[in-house]
């Protein structure tokens, strides 16, 4: 149980493109989603917290225009990263968390996107 | 806000010892320490998580301790395999936003 799906794993695209990543819970319904993003040999960095139906809670120094998060239901919440650059490369990550049980509930990750821009 | 130290930063067993990460947090409200175990290329995986109402919980070969009084918990993997080769995480759940923040990660290598 506890399936965190997402899609796409891989995408390399042009500078100036905008690219969608979508994270869905298969198993269970997630109010809570979250992003992060990962350089190499580094820990995970939290981008942004998704409230399912509310708009999302940005990490200090995370540009909310560049990184639009949408959570339309309790199964998705997407990140459009608009007009990519060589340094938005990294490796996304998304995690979800079971709804309505608040504090001490574990966070379920995807497998990544590696997100390449030339 | 909540501040998580992890040691080591690398870890080299032989096939069969046991190892052991150790973590300390900064916020004495934290009441939530999952572990991760992340693959190359993969995302993190939940092994094992503990509540600050216990002090010891454990899975298999996987152990989880608490010291809430000295604000540090560690994880243990016995009887190590080649498998458990990986990068792993301990985290902590700042209550006040209800996110996890992650040590700096320990790069275990398993021997055969």
């Amino acid at each position: 149980g506890a399936v965190v799906s997402q899609h796409p794993s891989w995408v390399i695209c042009k500078s100036g493109t905008s690219v969608k990543i979508e994270c869905r819970s298969l198993d269970f319904q997630a109010t809570t989603m979250f992003w992060y993003r990962q350089f190499p040999k580094q820990s995970l960095m939290l981008m942004a917290t998704s409230n399912e139906g509310s708009k999302a809670t940005y990490e200090q120094g995370v540009e909310k225009d560049k990184f639009l998060i949408n959570h339309a239901s309790l199964t998705l919440s997407t990140l459009t990263v608009t007009s990519a650059h060589p340094e938005d490369s990294s490796f996304y990550i998304c995690s979800a968390r079971n709804t309505g049980t608040g504090l001490g509930q574990p966070q379920h990750f995807g497998d990544g996107t590696r997100l390449s821009i030339l | 806000g909540e501040n998580v130290e992890q040691h080591p930063s690398t870890l080299s067993v032989q096939e069969g010892d046991s190892a052991v990460i150790k973590c300390t947090y900064s916020d004495s409200a934290s009441n939530y320490f999952p572990w991760y175990k992340q693959e190359l290329g993969k995302g993190p995986q939940l092994i094992i998580d503990i509540r600050s109402n216990v002090g010891e919980k454990k899975d298999q070969r996987i152990a989880v301790t608490l010291n809430k009084t000295a604000k540090h918990f560690s994880l243990h993997i016995t009887e190590t395999q080649p498998e458990d080769s990986a990068v792993y995480f301990c985290a902590a759940e700042d209550t006040g936003f209800q996110k996890l923040v992650f040590g700096t990660g320990t790069r275990l290598l398993v021997s055969p």
